[in-house]
């Protein structure tokens, strides 16, 4: 299995409280990627990144920002939590044709 | 851009049955397509992939072929088992070098019965 850990794995967080999920890993790989999943849209790409402090939107950015400044930590963040957040959010990484899923970690918002 | 279609679940099937869970995309040139797997209380687990055309993935028992002219990428297997019990996921991507962005169909959801 590929090095990847998630923390926290499960929250309870109130609405209009910060957020910051972590993704760790050892593979020393370039790319990472946070996703969400929720019944009845699969997976959604929230950002990515391609290098150190090198980050990109993905199609759902709203409400939620990234931050890479080591290789191996890719941070989400949510600034002000909404009931809408709550998801299982997946990091994942690559260095060529295959990602690998980190465990995930259910979010709720009440 | 990329969208995947798939077919919906659950798709429940008897030990040893034949399965096929169907997967269609639209895409802009040729992309390279993916499935999938995420047992319960897990991440997804790549399955198979498939980059050109006419080519066919497999694992585990799993089958599957990048059809160009109908845009199809339909799973198969000729017979499940209880351990198969998992959701689904197509995937399609405009390979970038080294980077992938993903884009998924919602998942099928396969219960398999003894």
């Amino acid at each position: 299995d590929a090095g990847i850990t998630q923390s926290p794995r499960h929250k309870v967080t109130e609405t209009g409280t910060p957020v910051t999920l972590r993704c760790h890993q050892t593979e020393n790989h370039r790319y990472m990627y946070w996703y969400r999943q929720d019944p009845g849209h699969g997976l959604r790409l929230i950002h990515y990144s391609y290098g150190v402090k090198d980050t990109d939107k993905g199609e759902v950015s709203d409400g939620y920002s990234v931050s890479r400044s080591k290789t191996e930590d890719f941070l989400l963040t949510l600034e002000s939590a909404t009931s809408s957040q709550t998801s299982v959010y997946f990091c994942a990484i690559s260095d060529t044709y295959e990602q690998y899923f980190g465990p995930g970690t259910r979010l709720t918002v009440t | 851009g990329n969208s995947v279609t798939q077919m919906e679940g659950p798709v429940t099937l008897s030990e040893e049955a034949f399965l096929t869970i169907n997967c269609t995309y639209t895409a802009t040139g040729y992309p390279s397509l993916f499935w999938y797997v995420q047992y319960p209380g897990e991440g997804l687990q790549l399955l198979l992939k498939a980059t050109k055309a006419d080519d066919k993935g497999s694992n585990k028992g799993f089958e599957a072929t990048y059809r160009k002219e109908t845009t199809s990428f339909h799973l198969e297997k000729g017979s499940v088992q209880v351990s198969d019990s998992a959701v689904y996921f197509c995937a399609a991507s405009r390979v970038y070098t080294g980077f992938q962005k993903l884009v998924f169909g919602t998942g099928t959801r396969l219960l398999v019965s003894p």
